[in-house]
């Protein structure tokens, strides 16, 4: 069965400091890749998404995303954080062509000013 | 404007008693789900729908039941709320989700005591 793990469960930042989230997923076939944001209090948005193509995906607010396939990897970046960003992250998968859409457990960012 | 409602908001219920939470969405969405979000566990799957009546067990559907009579709606039913059941729940839909993942509803913070 497909599983995505995010191994940092807990992340605090100082505003303008640099930003990488881990995400691994186990699937050997064919994925599809996603990066949800969570305000407090809101429903999950959906940052960035990769089908195929350039494993360099651009997303909303400064964000992107590296598929690399040879390490399963799908690592959220962004240069310089901002205190707004604060918000928990999903990273979620797709496998085999299929539709069903596993996230992993998520991860909290707080970013002090 | 495009969006996933869901009702109620916030719900208190004891245990045992019967209760649904709507979802409705007015993109013309094949795809509809429904997501439980817990601390440390991230969203889990409870149930989806390819289409009207067609509908499909997710990774915890134990404990609830859902309908898709029409395209727009997908309510969830919890026959006998049990307080594991508390949590915060969302209703997503999509188009197709392996290549635009969801969009999400605002989420139903539901409490069984």
């Amino acid at each position: 069965a497909q599983s995505v793990s995010q191994h940092n469960h807990h992340v605090i930042l100082s505003e303008a400091a640099s930003l990488e989230l881990g995400c691994n997923y186990s699937y050997g076939g064919t994925v599809n890749l996603f990066w949800y944001v969570q305000y407090p209090g809101q429903h999950l948005q959906l940052l960035l998404k990769y089908f195929s193509g350039d494993p360099l995906v651009k997303g909303i607010k400064g964000f992107e995303a590296e598929f690399i396939k040879s390490k399963f990897s799908f690592n959220l970046r962004k240069p310089s954080v901002q205190w707004s960003d604060t918000a928990e992250y999903f990273c979620a998968v797709t496998t085999g062509g299929g539709n069903k859409l596993t996230f992993g457990t998520g991860t909290q960012l707080k970013v002090e000013l | 404007e495009a969006q996933v409602t869901q009702n109620p908001r916030y719900l208190i219920t004891v245990t045992g008693k019967k209760l649904t939470v709507t979802c409705s969405q007015n993109m013309n969405h094949e795809y509809m789900s429904w997501y439980r979000q817990d601390p440390g566990l991230g969203l889990r799957q409870i149930y989806y729908s390819m289409n009207v009546e067609v509908t499909d067990k997710g990774d915890v559907p134990e404990g609830y039941k859902v309908s898709r009579k029409e395209k727009r709606n997908f309510p969830l039913i919890l026959e006998s709320p049990s307080p594991n059941q508390t949590s915060l729940y969302f209703c997503a839909s999509s188009l197709r989700p392996q290549i635009y993942g969801y969009t999400f509803g605002s989420g139903t913070r539901l409490t069984v005591v």
